[in-house]
């Protein structure tokens, strides 16, 4: 079965540098989150987006901005990166924007390192 | 506001015995989910087993039960017959039923099996 494709599974980047990381939701979810993860820490919840429109925020930096196209598919843009943003970037995706079994699903994740 | 409690950060147990992680929430909702995610070294976030609140029933998952206590807002994980490959982090996470909540993580329990 198709799951949650995140790209590029790793990515290291210098302080100050841009980085851009991307998800690909299951065919026919409709909601896409985006989290971080440092290391030993439980899972932050940064952003969602419903139906392209964003959804909820939480605890995003205002260096970070993210967008859902019209694929569903949804990019997470990190500007003036920062050694603190080291860190495990999850993405997942639910179907019906979190109703129904309430499940989300989760991709691999992408791991950047900033040096 | 939502908050999830794992006051067990590691536990450890010899194979073929069972287990029992601990978790408490805190809400005033009648209507969530709750889950029990497993984060493995290889750092992808797989879910476990999965509980709706209006459900009387304790599920379960092949050699994974839970023990749901709505009342006393306690939702503890039992693994049964461990194994090697059980070794991992795991989260417990709550979720409103209203659309596009995202998950509320405990801190995570560390679990070792011993051989």
């Amino acid at each position: 079965a198709a799951g949650v494709i995140q790209s590029p599974r790793h990515l290291i980047k210098e302080k100050r540098e841009t980085a851009t990381l991307k998800c690909y939701p299951i065919p026919r979810h409709d909601t896409v989150y985006w989290y971080q993860q440092g290391p030993g820490q439980d899972p932050q919840f940064l952003i969602s987006f419903y139906e392209k429109m964003q959804s909820d925020k939480g605890s995003i930096p205002d260096r970070f901005s993210a967008q859902q196209f019209s694929d569903y598919h949804s990019e997470l843009n990190m500007s003036s990166l920062e050694l603190g943003d080291s860190a495990l970037y999850f993405c997942a995706s639910s179907l019906f924007g979190g109703s129904g079994t309430g499940e989300l699903f989760f991709g691999e994740g992408s791991r950047l390192t900033v040096l | 506001a939502q908050t999830v409690t794992q006051s067990q950060p590691e536990m450890s147990v010899q194979e073929a015995e069972t287990v029992t992680l601990s978790c408490t929430y805190d809400t005033s909702e009648s209507d969530y989910y709750l889950f029990w995610y497993k984060q493995p070294p290889s750092r992808q976030m797989i879910l476990v087993i999965r509980q709706e609140a209006y459900k009387q029933q304790n599920a379960t998952e092949n050699r994974f039960s839970v023990n749901f206590q709505k009342a006393a807002k306690s939702f503890s994980l039992k693994i049964s017959d461990s194994q090697l490959g059980d070794a991992a982090m795991y989260f417990c996470a709550y979720r409103s039923e209203d659309s596009n909540y995202q998950l509320i993580w405990g801190a995570g329990t560390k679990l070792i099996i011993k051989p």
